[in-house]
Protein backbone atom coordinates (compact mmCIF):
# COMPACT_ATOMS: atom_id res chain seq x y z
CA UNK A 1 0.00 0.00 0.00
CA UNK A 2 1.27 2.69 -0.80
CA UNK A 3 1.09 5.62 1.43
CA UNK A 4 2.59 8.79 -0.42
CA UNK A 5 1.40 9.34 -4.01
CA UNK A 6 2.68 10.99 -6.81
CA UNK A 7 1.25 10.73 -9.85
CA UNK A 8 2.44 12.30 -12.53
CA UNK A 9 5.50 10.63 -13.16
CA UNK A 10 6.77 13.12 -15.11
CA UNK A 11 5.98 16.98 -16.28
CA UNK A 12 7.52 19.42 -18.84
CA UNK A 13 7.47 23.49 -18.56
CA UNK A 14 9.08 26.14 -20.23
CA UNK A 15 11.33 28.06 -18.38
CA UNK A 16 10.49 31.53 -16.80
CA UNK A 17 6.27 29.46 -16.29
CA UNK A 18 5.37 27.90 -12.76
CA UNK A 19 5.91 23.88 -12.32
CA UNK A 20 3.50 22.30 -10.19
CA UNK A 21 4.38 18.92 -8.76
CA UNK A 22 1.58 17.02 -6.62
CA UNK A 23 1.73 14.48 -3.95
CA UNK A 24 -1.00 13.02 -2.41
CA UNK A 25 -0.97 10.47 1.24
CA UNK A 26 -3.29 8.53 2.67
CA UNK A 27 -1.42 8.17 6.26
CA UNK A 28 -3.51 10.55 8.83
CA UNK A 29 -0.85 10.27 10.97
CA UNK A 30 2.11 11.84 8.59
CA UNK A 31 2.61 15.79 10.30
CA UNK A 32 5.93 16.23 8.21
CA UNK A 33 6.19 16.64 4.73
CA UNK A 34 9.14 17.54 2.53
CA UNK A 35 10.40 17.51 -0.58
CA UNK A 36 13.57 16.37 -1.64
CA UNK A 37 15.22 16.91 -5.54
CA UNK A 38 17.61 14.46 -7.11
CA UNK A 39 20.35 15.42 -10.11
CA UNK A 40 21.43 12.27 -12.12
CA UNK A 41 24.04 10.13 -10.41
CA UNK A 42 23.93 12.48 -6.97
CA UNK A 43 22.14 11.37 -4.11
CA UNK A 44 18.96 13.50 -2.83
CA UNK A 45 18.95 16.86 -1.57
CA UNK A 46 16.57 18.67 0.86
CA UNK A 47 14.73 20.99 -0.51
CA UNK A 48 11.62 22.67 1.55
CA UNK A 49 9.89 20.99 4.20
CA UNK A 50 6.23 21.89 6.11
CA UNK A 51 4.91 21.24 9.20
CA UNK A 52 0.98 19.92 9.71
CA UNK A 53 0.36 22.96 11.38
CA UNK A 54 0.85 25.02 8.64
CA UNK A 55 -0.27 25.42 5.28
CA UNK A 56 1.84 27.31 3.35
CA UNK A 57 6.04 27.51 3.22
CA UNK A 58 7.98 29.53 1.26
CA UNK A 59 11.91 30.00 0.06
CA UNK A 60 12.84 32.03 -2.73
CA UNK A 61 11.40 30.72 -5.48
CA UNK A 62 9.84 27.09 -4.03
CA UNK A 63 6.64 26.97 -2.31
CA UNK A 64 5.10 24.07 -0.55
CA UNK A 65 1.35 24.09 -0.11
CA UNK A 66 -0.64 21.50 2.45
CA UNK A 67 -4.17 20.91 2.03
CA UNK A 68 -4.77 18.11 5.15
CA UNK A 69 -8.52 17.78 5.12
CA UNK A 70 -7.27 16.87 1.15
CA UNK A 71 -4.13 14.50 1.98
CA UNK A 72 -3.07 16.62 -0.60
CA UNK A 73 0.54 18.72 -0.76
CA UNK A 74 2.24 20.59 -3.87
CA UNK A 75 5.42 22.23 -4.46
CA UNK A 76 5.49 25.41 -7.01
CA UNK A 77 8.48 26.98 -8.28
CA UNK A 78 8.29 30.06 -9.83
CA UNK A 79 10.02 30.87 -12.01
CA UNK A 80 11.57 27.67 -13.19
CA UNK A 81 14.78 27.42 -14.81
CA UNK A 82 16.41 24.96 -16.50
CA UNK A 83 18.55 24.21 -13.47
CA UNK A 84 15.47 23.00 -11.70
CA UNK A 85 15.21 20.34 -13.97
CA UNK A 86 15.50 17.18 -11.88
CA UNK A 87 13.39 14.27 -10.12
CA UNK A 88 11.46 15.42 -7.27
CA UNK A 89 10.72 13.28 -4.38
CA UNK A 90 7.95 14.05 -1.69
CA UNK A 91 8.07 12.25 1.43
CA UNK A 92 6.25 12.40 4.71
CA UNK A 93 7.21 11.51 8.29
CA UNK A 94 4.76 10.71 11.11
CA UNK A 95 7.65 11.62 13.81
CA UNK A 96 5.84 13.61 16.26
CA UNK A 97 9.75 14.93 17.33
CA UNK A 98 11.70 12.99 15.26
CA UNK A 99 11.89 11.77 11.67
CA UNK A 100 13.19 8.51 11.93
CA UNK A 101 11.11 7.34 9.25
CA UNK A 102 10.69 9.04 5.77
CA UNK A 103 8.30 7.58 3.23
CA UNK A 104 8.98 8.71 0.37
CA UNK A 105 6.84 9.07 -3.40
CA UNK A 106 8.25 7.78 -6.64
CA UNK A 107 9.11 10.86 -7.40
CA UNK A 108 8.14 13.07 -10.59
CA UNK A 109 10.85 14.42 -13.46
CA UNK A 110 10.50 17.66 -14.05
CA UNK A 111 12.15 19.12 -17.20
CA UNK A 112 12.33 22.71 -17.65
CA UNK A 113 12.68 23.70 -20.99
CA UNK A 114 14.98 27.08 -22.47
CA UNK B 1 33.09 19.54 4.57
CA UNK B 2 30.17 17.82 6.00
CA UNK B 3 29.30 15.06 3.82
CA UNK B 4 27.66 11.22 3.81
CA UNK B 5 30.22 9.12 2.11
CA UNK B 6 29.99 5.60 0.69
CA UNK B 7 31.86 3.10 -0.59
CA UNK B 8 32.24 1.55 -3.38
CA UNK B 9 30.06 3.78 -6.04
CA UNK B 10 30.01 0.90 -8.61
CA UNK B 11 29.54 -2.77 -7.57
CA UNK B 12 29.05 -5.75 -10.03
CA UNK B 13 28.81 -8.82 -8.19
CA UNK B 14 27.76 -12.48 -8.78
CA UNK B 15 25.02 -14.32 -6.67
CA UNK B 16 25.89 -15.64 -3.32
CA UNK B 17 29.02 -13.23 -2.71
CA UNK B 18 29.02 -11.51 0.53
CA UNK B 19 29.64 -8.15 -0.16
CA UNK B 20 29.40 -4.97 1.95
CA UNK B 21 28.36 -1.22 1.35
CA UNK B 22 30.08 1.10 3.59
CA UNK B 23 28.65 4.37 4.83
CA UNK B 24 30.71 6.86 7.08
CA UNK B 25 29.10 10.65 7.94
CA UNK B 26 31.30 13.34 9.57
CA UNK B 27 28.73 15.73 11.10
CA UNK B 28 27.68 13.69 14.12
CA UNK B 29 24.46 12.74 13.99
CA UNK B 30 22.20 10.19 15.33
CA UNK B 31 20.48 8.83 12.80
CA UNK B 32 21.36 6.82 10.14
CA UNK B 33 18.88 5.00 7.45
CA UNK B 34 20.03 2.71 4.05
CA UNK B 35 17.11 3.34 1.07
CA UNK B 36 17.44 1.51 -2.48
CA UNK B 37 15.92 2.86 -5.27
CA UNK B 38 14.39 1.06 -7.84
CA UNK B 39 12.35 2.20 -11.36
CA UNK B 40 8.83 3.21 -11.21
CA UNK B 41 9.36 2.27 -6.97
CA UNK B 42 11.18 5.39 -5.69
CA UNK B 43 12.95 5.71 -2.54
CA UNK B 44 12.50 2.71 -0.14
CA UNK B 45 13.64 2.29 3.15
CA UNK B 46 15.63 -0.90 4.10
CA UNK B 47 17.22 -0.31 7.62
CA UNK B 48 17.46 2.70 9.84
CA UNK B 49 19.60 3.19 13.51
CA UNK B 50 18.25 5.77 15.93
CA UNK B 51 22.08 5.62 17.56
CA UNK B 52 24.94 2.96 18.29
CA UNK B 53 23.56 -0.18 18.88
CA UNK B 54 20.00 0.65 18.16
CA UNK B 55 18.57 -0.74 14.39
CA UNK B 56 15.77 -1.34 12.86
CA UNK B 57 14.07 -2.51 9.77
CA UNK B 58 12.84 -0.41 7.06
CA UNK B 59 10.19 -1.02 4.12
CA UNK B 60 12.20 -3.54 2.80
CA UNK B 61 14.45 -5.39 5.05
CA UNK B 62 14.82 -8.76 3.45
CA UNK B 63 18.19 -9.81 2.58
CA UNK B 64 20.11 -7.15 4.01
CA UNK B 65 21.92 -6.65 7.59
CA UNK B 66 23.23 -3.61 9.27
CA UNK B 67 25.64 -2.63 12.25
CA UNK B 68 26.40 0.47 14.20
CA UNK B 69 28.80 -0.21 16.73
CA UNK B 70 30.42 3.59 15.67
CA UNK B 71 28.59 6.54 15.26
CA UNK B 72 29.70 7.58 11.81
CA UNK B 73 29.79 4.74 10.42
CA UNK B 74 26.65 2.56 9.24
CA UNK B 75 27.67 -0.43 6.55
CA UNK B 76 24.98 -2.52 4.84
CA UNK B 77 26.41 -5.65 4.29
CA UNK B 78 24.45 -8.45 2.00
CA UNK B 79 25.15 -11.99 2.79
CA UNK B 80 23.83 -13.56 -0.40
CA UNK B 81 23.41 -11.23 -2.96
CA UNK B 82 20.80 -12.04 -5.38
CA UNK B 83 19.69 -10.36 -8.87
CA UNK B 84 16.48 -8.76 -7.22
CA UNK B 85 19.06 -7.09 -5.22
CA UNK B 86 20.38 -5.05 -8.50
CA UNK B 87 19.67 -1.62 -7.09
CA UNK B 88 21.20 2.24 -6.48
CA UNK B 89 21.86 2.29 -2.53
CA UNK B 90 21.63 5.34 -1.05
CA UNK B 91 22.84 6.19 2.79
CA UNK B 92 21.94 8.85 4.49
CA UNK B 93 22.01 10.64 7.88
CA UNK B 94 20.22 13.22 9.82
CA UNK B 95 20.79 14.47 13.39
CA UNK B 96 18.02 14.06 15.99
CA UNK B 97 16.92 16.64 17.88
CA UNK B 98 13.66 16.53 19.69
CA UNK B 99 10.21 18.01 19.12
CA UNK B 100 12.58 19.51 15.97
CA UNK B 101 12.69 18.10 12.53
CA UNK B 102 15.56 17.09 10.65
CA UNK B 103 16.11 16.86 7.04
CA UNK B 104 18.35 14.19 5.77
CA UNK B 105 21.57 14.21 4.10
CA UNK B 106 22.19 11.56 1.88
CA UNK B 107 25.35 10.22 0.11
CA UNK B 108 26.42 9.86 -3.57
CA UNK B 109 24.72 6.77 -3.69
CA UNK B 110 26.08 3.14 -4.99
CA UNK B 111 24.89 1.42 -7.93
CA UNK B 112 25.15 -2.65 -7.27
CA UNK B 113 24.35 -4.99 -9.78
CA UNK B 114 24.10 -8.56 -9.26
CA UNK B 115 24.73 -11.16 -11.63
Amino acid sequence: DQQVKQNSPSLSVQEGRISILNCDYTNSMFDYFLWYKKYPAEGPTFLISISSIKDKNEDGRFTVFLNKSAKHLSLHIVPSQPGDSAVYFCAASAGGGSNYKLTFGKGTLLTVNP
Amino acid sequence: EAQVTQNPRYLITVTGKKLTVTCSQNMNHEYMSWYRQDPGLGLRQIYYSMNVEVTDKGDVPEGYKVSRKEKRNFPLILESPSPNQTSLYFCASSSQRWFSYNEQFFGPGTRLTVL
